[in-house]
């Protein structure tokens, strides 16, 4: 049973335009989430994160909308840039047993074209 | 900017052999976990470890594994007797108990290839 879901798993954006990437969660209980980004061969590198009671947050080129009620999260980096191109983790938590609890959705791998 | 540690980046070994993967967590961090991926494939969770104790492990995380954190700096991951299906990328990551992002930190891994 994945809770976690990526259901792209690629994406090719022009340079300088929107890269939307999103992912679905189906437990309830998760308190936050999160977007890692990952380069072959290296290990995921944290990028934005939001907690289960907010809707929104931003940070520089990245934003992440959270949709409860949809159980639907996604991640837009705008403008998007080649430096940008690497596989996307989305993640969740959940505090579970006196510790946190992390699930991984499968990664979108995002392309950047010059 | 604190960061986590892991060594090796590459271990070679021989199936059956034993395998130590070491790593060092920022500092003033308190839960401790090893994920791995295999080539292609998603990053999988092995075993989380907290106040000196398993927390939970994954159905992957069998009699063949074991975690410890001998010195209350580095965190280890034995493998008893290597397994074709056990060559991976193995991820250590680090978290504090933060009420903030509930952010995980993860290291440059250790790439395990069994022969």
């Amino acid at each position: 049973d994945q809770q976690v879901k990526q259901n792209s798993p690629s994406l090719s954006v022009q340079e300088g335009r929107i890269s939307i990437l999103n992912c679905d969660y189906t437990n309830s209980m998760f308190d936050y989430f999160l977007w890692y980004k990952k380069y072959p061969a290296e290990g995921p590198t944290f990028l934005i994160s939001i907690s289960s009671i907010k809707d929104k947050n931003e940070d520089g080129r990245f934003t992440v909308f959270l949709n409860k009620s949809a159980k639907h999260l996604s991640l837009h980096i705008v403008p998007s840039q080649p430096g940008d191109s690497a596989v996307y983790f989305c993640a969740a938590s959940e505090r579970y047993s006196g510790t946190y609890k992390y699930i991984f959705g499968t990664g979108t791998r995002l392309k950047v074209l010059a | 900017e604190p960061e986590v540690t892991q060594t090796p980046s590459h271990q070679v070994t021989q199936m059956g052999q034993e395998v130590i993967l070491r790593c060092v967590p920022i500092s003033n961090h308190l839960y401790f976990y090893w994920y791995r991926q295999i080539l292609g494939q998603k990053v999988e969770f092995l075993v989380s470890f907290y106040n000196n104790e398993i927390s939970e492990k994954s159905e992957i995380f069998d009699d063949q594994f074991s975690v410890e954190r001998p010195d209350g700096s580095n965190f280890t991951l034995k493998i008893r007797s290597t397994k074709l299906e056990d060559s991976a990328m193995y991820f250590c990551a680090s978290a504090r108990d933060s009420a903030n992002t509930g952010e995980l930190f993860f290291g440059e891994g250790s790439r395990l290839t069994v022969l």
